[in-house]
């Protein structure tokens, strides 16, 4: 079974702090990672992908992979209670489904 | 745009009734996927499909059934349903490949 680890958290961080999500993939053979944000009781919603080394930014966040580490990250800047969610990362190892880590609970405090 | 869609959102069964959850997706998406969740334990996948026609098992097959006759549906039937069903089951779609996944709202199963 290939492994995606999240820490499970809670991360607590305080609003305008940056946080910083972790996840690890057991499969060198993956190809493409994605972020998710999940608020209690809703669906997952994609708010990043990263196929390549490196980071990859969109607003307030950015993505980092590292693929010789495997080792791909999420960096949240200027947090926001709205942020407060948990995170799963999802590695795509196939190319037919997404293999999900069990997330990592946000707690941005004002 | 609906997205991904799925009926009922909460439903309650005895233990040995059987039930179908509906997905339809309005994306033309050739993927689509079942995923259940429970507390803490992230999301796991239970069936996919990548195309009319064409379905598979994922991790945690047992006791579900699929089909997939259209591109835009893509139903889960739980045949003798038990305590260990309850969960949150979702479906979502994709273009396919290494791209992401499109969730439904999802529906809340207690059996019971």
């Amino acid at each position: 079974q290939k492994e995606v680890e999240q820490n499970s958290g809670p991360l607590s961080v305080p609003e305008g702090a940056i946080a910083s999500l972790n996840c690890t993939y057991s499969d060198r053979g993956s190809q493409s990672f994605f972020w998710y944000r999940q608020y209690s009781g809703k669906s997952p919603e994609l708010i990043m992908s990263i196929y390549s080394n490196g980071d990859k930014e969109d607003g307030r966040f950015t993505a980092q992979l590292n693929k010789a580490s495997q080792y791909v990250s999420l960096l949240i800047r200027d947090s926001q209670p709205s942020d407060s969610a948990t995170y799963l990362c999802a590695v795509n190892l196939s190319g037919y489904a997404l293999n999900f880590g069990k997330g990592t609970s946000l707690l941005v405090t004002p | 745009n609906a997205g991904v869609t799925q009926t009922p959102k909460f439903r309650i069964l005895k233990i040995g009734q059987s039930m179908t959850l509906q997905c339809t997706q309005d994306m033309n998406h050739n993927y689509m996927y079942w995923y259940r969740q429970d507390p803490g334990m992230g999301l796991k996948l239970i069936y996919y499909s990548v195309g009319a026609g064409i379905t598979d098992k994922g991790e945690v097959p047992n006791g579900y059934n699929v089909s997939r006759s259209t591109t835009e549906d893509f139903p889960l039937r739980l045949e003798l349903a038990a305590p260990s069903q309850t969960s949150v089951y979702f479906c979502a779609s994709g273009a396919g490949g290494f791209t992401e996944a499109f969730f439904g709202q999802g529906t809340r199963l207690t059996v019971v």
